[in-house]
């Protein structure tokens, strides 16, 4: 049982270019979000989905899609990356009971130059 | 846009003394999270607090959920150098058939020996 996992664990890239971030789990949660965290800013969610076919725009959407095709996978695009999204890309997903407990997986470090 | 704020930003204590944590915000929200993220991993949960006015305790940490669930703080009583980290609260919030997490800014703990 791996909980939530990330790939890649880090990046560069050049400003333009393109990735696609994954999250797996493996606990049959239905929902899943991706967050970014920046010093001093917490962390700030993007996109959720409550389950599988479904996403949903959080506070800062712009710039990133997301998919979800199977309920235990999130992807998070950056179609045209900006030096703005250096950041630290959190996965978390967390079952439908109540309002409880968000796994997180460790962590993608992005860097665009 | 819902804030949630938190503080100390930073606090560097020395062993066997005691902390607050605070949490404040002009929502009311459904439940709230407290989690503990070390250097490159993801936050970890430690509690969630559900009714208003709700304590409860964790070893030598105390976390209280304000009466109009807007609120909460985090205890430490005799920190230990192991409980130097980043704290970090969260207020769920209904949205679209889910919750939405709102972070504060988090709390970076150093405790010395």
């Amino acid at each position: 049982n791996a909980g939530v996992t990330q790939t890649p664990k880090f990046r560069v890239l050049k400003t333009g270019q393109s990735m696609t971030l994954l999250c797996a789990q493996d606990m049959n949660h239905e929902y899943m979000y991706w967050y970014r965290q920046d010093p001093g800013m917490g962390l700030r969610l993007i996109h959720y989905s409550v389950g599988e076919g479904t996403t949903a725009k959080g506070e800062v959407p712009d710039g990133y899609n997301v998919s979800r095709l199977k309920k235990q996978n999130f992807l998070l695009g950056l179609e045209s990356a900006a030096p703005s999204q250096t950041s630290v890309y959190f996965c978390a997903s967390r079952s439908g009971r109540g309002s409880g407990e968000q796994f997180f997986g460790p962590g993608t470090r992005l860097t665009v130059l | 846009t819902q804030l949630l704020e938190q503080s100390p930003q930073f606090l560097s204590i020395q062993e066997g003394e005691n902390l607050t944590v605070y949490c404040n915000s002009s929502s009311v929200f459904s439940s709230l999270q407290w989690y503990r993220q070390e250097p490159g991993e993801g936050p970890v949960l430690l509690v969630t607090v559900v009714t208003g006015g709700e304590v409860k305790k964790l070893k030598r940490l105390t976390f209280q959920f304000g009466d109009a669930r807007k609120d909460s703080s985090l205890h430490i009583t005799a920190a230990q150098p192991g409980d130097t980290g980043l704290y970090l609260c969260a207020g769920a919030l209904p949205t679209s058939g889910t919750y939405k997490y709102i972070f504060g800014t988090g709390t970076r703990l150093k405790v010395l020996a």
